[in-house]
């Protein structure tokens, strides 16, 4: 199976930072990656399909960049709705494999 | 509106079964391929099993393979998972998920539509 791994796994950070959050996979898997947002208690919300293709709906201060093993989600400009964990999934394979999280917390 | 609704969770003995729901609406069910994904109590996201859109296809992960079974019934606009011999570890918040494009395409998709999950305690 492709090991996805995030870092970091937390990240403090203030409304109005740029928040950068990265994914490497164990394996190529050329651009199929996608980025989603979960809030506690919530179902996580899907942010950018294949590396850096946005979501309809989501914000544009959102953006995916990489390719092959490493991965990059920025947030240009925190914003309070913002603050939840990001997860990165990688579906090469029929095992769509998610990285174990990065909590965005305040700062 | 798309929507998922799961149900059929609850609080089940270590060696016992349980069978989730999830009913689809707002869209055409018959032409998506679905997913189970769970989560552990306080931790990440696990995918636990895909089904494509006539049921010609199915995969589970390895930590659940000959243990859980999917289905689905395209008339009733309905997912299942059958859990058997349940574990421990098999607790967890378990999500219907929806692949984002409709069957047709090569490959596989992320997931576009969650529903909001229905809680499996596996506990004596």
């Amino acid at each position: 199976d492709i090991q996805m791994t995030q870092s970091p796994s937390t990240l403090s950070a203030s409304v109005g930072d740029r928040v950068t959050i990265t994914c490497r996979a164990s394996q190529s898997i050329s651009g199929w990656l996608a980025w989603y947002q979960q809030k506690p208690g919530k179902a996580p919300k899907l942010l950018i399909y294949k590396a850096s293709s946005l979501e309809s709906g989501v914000p544009s201060r959102f953006s995916g960049s990489g390719s092959g093993t490493e991965f990059t989600l920025t947030i240009s400009s925190l914003q309070p709705d913002d603050f939840a964990t990001y997860y990165c999934q990688q579906y090469n394979s029929y095992s769509r494999t998610f990285g174990q999280g990065t909590k965005v917390e305040i700062k | 509106e798309v929507q998922l609704v799961e149900s059929g969770g609850g609080l089940v003995q270590p060696g016992g079964s349980l069978r989730l729901s999830c009913a689809a609406s707002g869209f055409t069910f018959s032409s998506y391929s679905m997913n189970w994904v769970r989560q552990a109590p306080g931790k990440g996201l696990e995918w636990v099993s895909y089904i494509s859109s006539s049921s010609s296809t199915i995969y589970y992960a390895d930590s659940v393979k000959g243990q859980f079974t999917i289905s689905r019934d395209n008339a009733k606009n309905s997912l299942y998972l059958q859990m058997n011999s349940l574990r421990a570890e098999d607790t967890a918040v378990y999500y219907c998920a929806r692949d984002r494009r409709p069957d047709g395409y090569i490959g596989y998709d992320p997931f576009d539509c969650w529903g909001q999950g229905t809680l499996v305690t596996v506990s004596s």
